[in-house]
């Protein structure tokens, strides 16, 4: 199974400024035949489902604010929220879906300074 | 509008059973595969299962192999999961999620409670 490990467990950061967060896949999600990063990225508000932020590592989904931006590549990725607004508040989690099981990291809850 | 609605939730003793159903609107169901997740309380989340878009090609979480059986009926635009032997751990949320690829489309979730 590839583990997936993020980091940190939890960030407050202040209004306006950035936060990152990062994620490690214990091996390499990036498909060689078609040199994309099987790597996704979902935002989790209080009682609601995950949403689709980021696929393909870097790819934001339709809707996704520009303010939040995925980079990275084979194990280690990192997602970008540029310019923190208080609707950010929520769970972020990166995903494999490399190969199953459809590993999820432990999440990073980001809060407001 | 694109819309998964999971039912089916509900109290059930260690050692029942429970049949989970997820109903699809809005998209093309026969196009996505589909899966389920779960969340237990103040936990992450726990892919469990997915189903190709025919229906032929299956996949289990260790927790639930055995245990879990998803099916797709693509003509009803629905999702399913039976659950047997249910166990205090399996105690959570679970999430139908379609995908091509990445979890595009969740539904809302439906909770599930084993308890005596």
């Amino acid at each position: 199974d590839i583990v997936m490990t993020q980091s940190p467990d939890s960030l407050a950061v202040s209004l306006g400024e950035r936060a990152t967060i990062n994620c490690k896949s214990s091996q390499s999600v990036l498909y060689s035949s078609n040199n994309k990063n099987y790597l996704a990225w979902y935002q989790q508000k209080p009682g609601q489902p995950p949403k689709l932020l980021i696929y393909w590592s870097s790819i934001r989904e339709s809707g996704v604010p520009d303010r939040f931006s995925g980079s990275g590549s084979g194990t280690d990725f990192t997602l970008t929220i540029s310019s923190l607004q208080a609707e950010d508040v929520a769970v972020y989690y990166c995903q494999q879906h490399y190969s199953t099981p459809r590993t999820f990291g432990g999440g990073t809850k980001v809060e407001i300074k | 509008e694109v819309q998964l609605v999971e039912s089916g939730g509900g109290l059930v003793q260690p050692g029942g059973s429970l049949r989970l159903s997820c109903a699809a609107s809005g998209f093309t169901f026969s196009t996505y595969e589909m899966n389920w997740v779960r969340q237990a309380p103040g936990e992450g989340l726990e892919w469990i299962s997915y189903i190709s878009s025919s229906g032929n090609i299956i996949y289990y979480a260790d927790s639930v192999k055995g245990r879990f059986t998803i099916s797709r009926d693509n003509a009803k635009k629905s999702l399913y999961l039976q659950m047997s032997s249910l166990r205090a751990e399996d105690t959570a949320v679970y999430y139908c999620a379609g995908s091509l690829g990445a979890f595009n489309i969740w539904g809302q979730g439906t909770m599930v409670t084993v308890s005596s």
